[in-house]
Parts: C-alpha cells; structure tokens; sequence
C-alpha cells in the first residue's frame, strides 16, 4: 500500500482554469504539507496543517487554498492557473519531530 | 534565518568510486537533519535524519552522514558508488515554527551523475 499518494499525477491544463489535487496518507500521521518544486528543483513549503488545523501559511497566492477534511486528507485547489503555477506539488506527512513521507507528486503544467 | 547550503549543483563519480555530498545549514538550536533523495520523474526518498546522540547516522542504500556541529556541516558519504545511486539528493533542516518544529527547509540540491 502507497503510504502518502496523490492524483492526479499528471495534469495539464490552460490557464485561468481551476484545478484541484488530492493526498492521501494512510500511516496515521497528524500533519501534511504541501510543497512546490519549481524548475530548478528548488523545494519550499507551502502549507502545514495538523489535525486539520492550518498552521503554516508561507506567502502563497490566495489563488492557492489547501483543504483538510479529515486528518488523512489534504487537497490543494488551485483558480485562475497562471503560467508560473507549472511545477511539481509534493504532498507529505509526518508523526512527531519531522520526518516526513513524501508523496510521488502531481506534475503541473499551465499552457 | 534559518537556511540550507548544497554547495555542489552537479558531481560526477566514476561507479565504485566512493562519494561525498556537501551540506552545511544555518540554524540556531540543535538541527533537525535530513538527506532525502529524487530519482528522475519520482518523489523524495528518506535516505537519513539526525536528531540527537550519535553524530554519524546509517541510512539505506548504504550511505551515511556525519553532523558536524562546529562545522555546521551534515555531509553524505557512501563508499562505493552504484550506476542507481544517480540522482537529485537534497539535505534539509527542521525548521522552527513557533518554538516548535515545523516544516523543512531543502537545500538546492546536488545531481550526482555516475559513470561506467
């Protein structure tokens, strides 16, 4: 069983439109976070929620809103997709101090 | 700030070779320390993590890490390279949110090419 997964894994879409990805974690874990990956490889943290509760907000565009209905679920709903929103969005989890399980990510492309 | 150095953005290593990948981090208290690797198209795999006690760390796939804390360095060593080791690898942080640990911070990463 794929302990931290995502869909779509790919996802190609024009801009302005609206799009959602979705995680899934089945160890347990009481955090997940979203991560972008931009071209260079570059990684940074978008979002943090513990228990359903959001607790890092990096300086995301509000065009970005993540969504937790349970503890075992984080989505990331994306509007008005923009050209530089092409990247990889990683989805992670974690239990306690830090290590975290990273999803497969969802390949993002704007054209 | 609290930030994270990968100052190698490509190595290349004969297969067999032996390997060390840089990492140096910034961080005021004890870090929380982490080497994670991404094979071409996949997501990140937990190579290692150092939280506290022994300053050097066993991974998988062979590989270790030493802290340095005087050196502010958390460096990636294997001995013998393998043709499948060829991949992004990122060294990231722990960072501190609130007095607590949050999320990480990644360095740029390094691409280690290895050759026949």
């Amino acid at each position: 069983d794929t302990a931290v997964s995502q869909t779509p894994k790919y996802l190609v879409t024009q801009m302005g439109n609206d799009k959602s990805i979705k995680c899934e974690q089945n160890l347990g874990h009481d955090t997940m976070y979203w991560y972008k990956q931009d071209s260079k490889k570059f990684l940074k943290i978008m979002f943090s929620y513990n228990n359903k509760e959001l607790i890092i907000n990096e300086t995301v565009p509000n065009r970005f809103s993540p969504k937790s209905p349970d503890k075992a679920h984080l989505n990331l709903h994306i509007n008005s997709l923009e050209l530089g929103d092409s990247a990889v969005y990683f989805c992670a989890s974690s239990q306690g101090p830090q290590t975290q399980y990273f999803g497969p990510g969802t390949r993002l492309l704007v054209l | 700030a609290q930030s994270v150095t990968q100052p190698d953005i490509h190595i290349t290593v004969s297969e067999g070779a032996s390997l060390e990948l840089r990492c140096n981090y910034s961080y005021g208290a004890t870090p929380y320390l982490f080497w994670y690797v991404q094979s071409p198209g996949q997501g990140l795999q937990l190579l290692l993590k150092y939280f506290s006690g022994d300053t050097l760390v066993q991974g998988i796939k062979g590989f270790e890490a030493e802290f340095k804390r005087s050196q502010s360095s958390f460096n990636l060593r294997k001995p013998s390279v393998h043709w499948s080791d060829a991949a992004e690898y990122f060294c990231a942080v722990g960072a501190d949110y609130g007095g607590s640990q949050g999320n990480l911070i990644f360095g740029k990463g390094t691409k280690l090419s290895v050759k026949p």
